[in-house]
């Protein structure tokens, strides 16, 4: 139980074009799903924290006009890339708490790689 | 200062071995912390979950809390290839609270 999924596992895509990064809860309701990313050999930084229904609450430093989320169901998130440029190169993970759980209980996705050439 | 710091390595053990791995944090108010594993290329998989000070044991895993010294480990008994991974720590101040990431330390077991 508690599995996240994320599409696409990767992509390649050319500098000032947007992205789609999918994620979904399979076998659970997510009130609340969470977005991070992760650059080689550092940790996971939040970037964002989606609740379904309403708006995206961003983290200090983080563009929402760039990164724009979309949590339209209690099983899927969406994070878009807008106008993307190489320094957004980076791993992006989602992750997942269970409907009434806490938010200390998050499934991670497998993560979606990002290139922006 | 980030709330929590972890040493990054690589820490190289021999198969068989204890694992040792540590964070220390500087926020008092964090009560819950937990322990992630993250191979290659995948999204951090939950090891271990802890709510306040003490131990718990899962299998080959020990995880302690001390929070007068805020100080956090994972040992990983009898380790296996297969435990080579990247382990993240983790901690929190409440149920709903964010997540608050260590670097990561990253674990090699040699056969």
């Amino acid at each position: 139980g508690a599995v996240v999924s994320q599409h696409p596992s990767w992509v390649i895509c050319k500098s000032g074009t947007s992205v789609k990064i999918e994620c979904r809860s399979l076998d659970f309701q997510a009130t609340t799903m969470f977005w991070y990313r992760q650059f080689p050999k550092q940790s996971l930084m939040l970037m964002a924290t989606s609740n379904e229904g309403s708006k995206a609450t961003y983290e200090q430093g983080v563009e929402k006009d760039k990164f724009l989320i979309n949590h339209a169901s209690l099983t899927l998130s969406t994070l878009t890339v807008t106008s993307a440029h190489p320094e957004d190169s980076s791993f992006y993970i989602c992750s997942a708490s269970p409907r009434d759980r806490g938010n200390n209980e998050q499934f991670f996705g497998p993560g979606t790689r990002l290139t922006v050439l | 200062q980030k709330e929590v710091e972890q040493d990054p390595g690589p820490l190289s053990v021999p198969e068989g071995a204890i694992v040792s791995l540590n964070c220390t944090y500087s926020n008092s108010a964090f009560q819950y912390f937990m322990w992630y594993r993250q191979y290659s290329r995948k999204g951090p998989e939950l090891l271990m979950y802890t709510y306040s000070s003490g131990n718990k044991e899962d299998g080959r895993f020990t995880a302690q809390v001390d929070k007068s010294s805020k100080y956090i480990s994972l040992f990983i008994r009898d380790s296996q290839p297969s435990d080579s991974a990247t382990y993240l720590c983790a901690a929190t101040t409440d149920s709903w609270g964010k997540l608050q990431f260590g670097a990561g330390t990253q674990v090699v077991v040699t056969p």
